[in-house]
C-alpha cells in the first residue's frame, strides 16, 4: 500500500538534545512538507520540499532543519535552539506541490520533553 | 491576508442532525479550498474539496457550499453519525503557491 511512514510514534528529548523525525513516503511524490499542530492551533508549516535536493522555510522553521536527499524521505530535525519543541509533528506530501494537489499525512510523530 | 478563520472551535451534534462548520478567507488568489478530516492519534486525510468554479460540491453526506463573493466556504455533514466524530480542518491555498493555509480546526462530537 502506498503511503507516509512516520517514526518514532512517541519520541522524548532532554534538554540541549537534537532529535531527528523520520518520513518516509512510496508515493512518487515530489513535494513533502512537514507540520507542527498544537492544541486549538491547526497546522503550522516548518518547512516544505518541492523536489531533491531544495528545500524552503515555512512558517516557524526555527529551531528546525531538514535534508532532501533521495525523493522518498525528508527527515527533520528538532534542534536544541528551539525551546517550545512539545508537539504534534505531521509529515505530507503531495504529487505537484505547484498545483496544490491534495496532501497525504502521516500518522505523525509526538515529541515531548523528559 | 493568509490566514483562514475556521468556526465554531468545537461542535456537539445530535445522531442524524446536520454538522455546520464555517471558515472565511482574505487572500482572493486562493483557488483551491480543502477540508481534511483527522480522528485523534492519526494524521489528517483528504474528505472534500471544491475550487471557485463552483458554489457547491456533494459527496455522499458531505457538502461544500462556496460563496466567493463574501469570501466564506462551509462544510456540512448530513445526517451525522457518531463515526464522524472527529477534528475538521478547513484550508485553502492557491495555483503556483506550495502553501497550503489551515484553519484552526473545529472538534465535532455526534452524540448518540
Amino acid at each position: 500500500d502506498g503511503g507516509i511512514t512516520q517514526s518514532p510514534k512517541y519520541l522524548f528529548r532532554k534538554e540541549g538534545q537534537n532529535v531527528t523525525l523520520s518520513c518516509e513516503q512510496n508515493l512518487n511524490h515530489d513535494a513533502m512538507y512537514w507540520y507542527r499542530q498544537d492544541p486549538g492551533q491547526g497546522l503550522r508549516l516548518i518547512y516544505y520540499s518541492q523536489i531533491v535536493n531544495d528545500f524552503q522555510k515555512g512558517d516557524i522553521a526555527e529551531g528546525y532543519s531538514v535534508s532532501r536527499e533521495k525523493k522518498e524521505s525528508f527527515p527533520l530535525t528538532v534542534t536544541s535552539a528551539q525551546k517550545n519543541p512539545t508537539a504534534f509533528y505531521l509529515c505530507a506530501s503531495s504529487a505537484e506541490g505547484r498545483l496544490n494537489q491534495p496532501q497525504h499525512f502521516g500518522d505523525g510523530t509526538r515529541l515531548s520533553i523528559l | 491576508q493568509q490566514q483562514v478563520k475556521q468556526s465554531p472551535q468545537s461542535l456537539i451534534v445530535q445522531k442524524g442532525g446536520i454538522s455546520i462548520i464555517n471558515c472565511a478567507y482574505e487572500n482572493t488568489a486562493f483557488d483551491y479550498f480543502p477540508w481534511y478530516q483527522q480522528f485523534p492519534g492519526k494524521g489528517p486525510a483528504l474528505l472534500i474539496a471544491i475550487r471557485p468554479d463552483v458554489s457547491e460540491k456533494k459527496e455522499g453526506r458531505f457538502t461544500i457550499s462556496f460563496n466567493k463573493s463574501a469570501k466564506q466556504f462551509s462544510l456540512h455533514i448530513m445526517d451525522s453519525q457518531p463515526g464522524d466524530s472527529a477534528t475538521y480542518f478547513c484550508a485553502a491555498g492557491y495555483t503556483g503557491g506550495f502553501k497550503t493555509i489551515f484553519g484552526a480546526g473545529t472538534r465535532l462530537f455526534v452524540k448518540a
